[in-house]
């Protein structure tokens, strides 16, 4: 059975860092991209960061760019993030996620595919 | 950024009968469209994949629709458990680099 679970958050100051992790079980986790996606309080989802099989290519999104990092120990069949200069709009539920499969288009290019599998998360709170 | 736009907000339909819920994208997606389902308290859940593709365990009655721009997810006879928030998302690598964006979500209630 796959099974993804995130600890690692807890309130936090704003300006403050934390580190999520994501422990991966079930599946061949080295095959796997992996994603980080966060919901903040009665809001929508937001995708966060990924990460390839191998940790080679690490993509982020515009609002977390240049204060969180993305990273994976493939022996230990783990996902982190680095939170770091946390603000108050980071308050969410994160969630690390699973790709499936992804594949080559037409022309040649790598898609990689949605999110099968995800994880209960892990609520981080910035506030004073 | 590619942004999704879903419709309505919230839906109110009684059980046993169809829901049609919309999805926009600001660009062209081709089929690299997805659908999830998510209940109070849990994680999503993926339904559609490839715009039309039901993943593993999802019943028949949720189908997906759509190709470019617009996309529809489909319940034919609402059951009781089919209540939730459910989200679009594109997962694109077009133009790079990648960026998955979500829908704001379509809440699906009863009437």
């Amino acid at each position: 059975e796959v099974q993804l679970v995130e600890s690692g958050g807890g309130l936090v100051q704003p300006g403050g860092s934390l580190r999520l992790s994501c422990a991966a079980s079930g599946f061949t986790f080295s095959s796997y991209e992996m994603n980080w996606v966060r919901q903040a309080p009665g809001k929508g989802l937001e995708w966060v960061s990924y990460i390839s099989s191998s940790g080679s290519t690490i993509y982020y999104a515009d609002s977390v760019k240049g204060r969180f990092t993305i990273s994976r120990d493939n022996a230990k069949n783990s996902l982190y993030l680095q939170m770091n200069s946390l603000r108050a709009e980071d308050t969410a539920v994160y969630y690390c996620a699973r790709v499936t499969v992804g594949y080559y288009d037409s022309s040649g290019y790598y898609v990689p595919g949605p999110f099968d599998y995800w994880g209960q998360g892990t609520l981080v709170t910035v506030s004073s | 950024e590619i942004v999704m736009t879903q419709s309505p907000a919230t839906l109110s339909v009684s059980p046993g009968e169809r829901a049609t819920l919309s999805c926009r994208a600001s660009q062209s997606v081709s089929s690299n469209l997805a659908w999830y389902q998510q209940k109070p308290g849990q994680a999503p859940r993926l339904l559609i994949y490839g715009a039309s593709t039901r993943a593993t365990g999802i019943p028949a009655r949720f189908s997906g629709s759509g190709s470019g721009t617009e996309f529809t997810l489909t319940i034919s006879s609402l059951q009781s458990e089919d209540f939730a928030v459910y989200y679009c998302q594109q997962y694109n690598n077009w133009p790079p680099p990648l960026r998955y964006t979500f829908g704001q979500g379509t809440k699906l209630e009863i009437k």
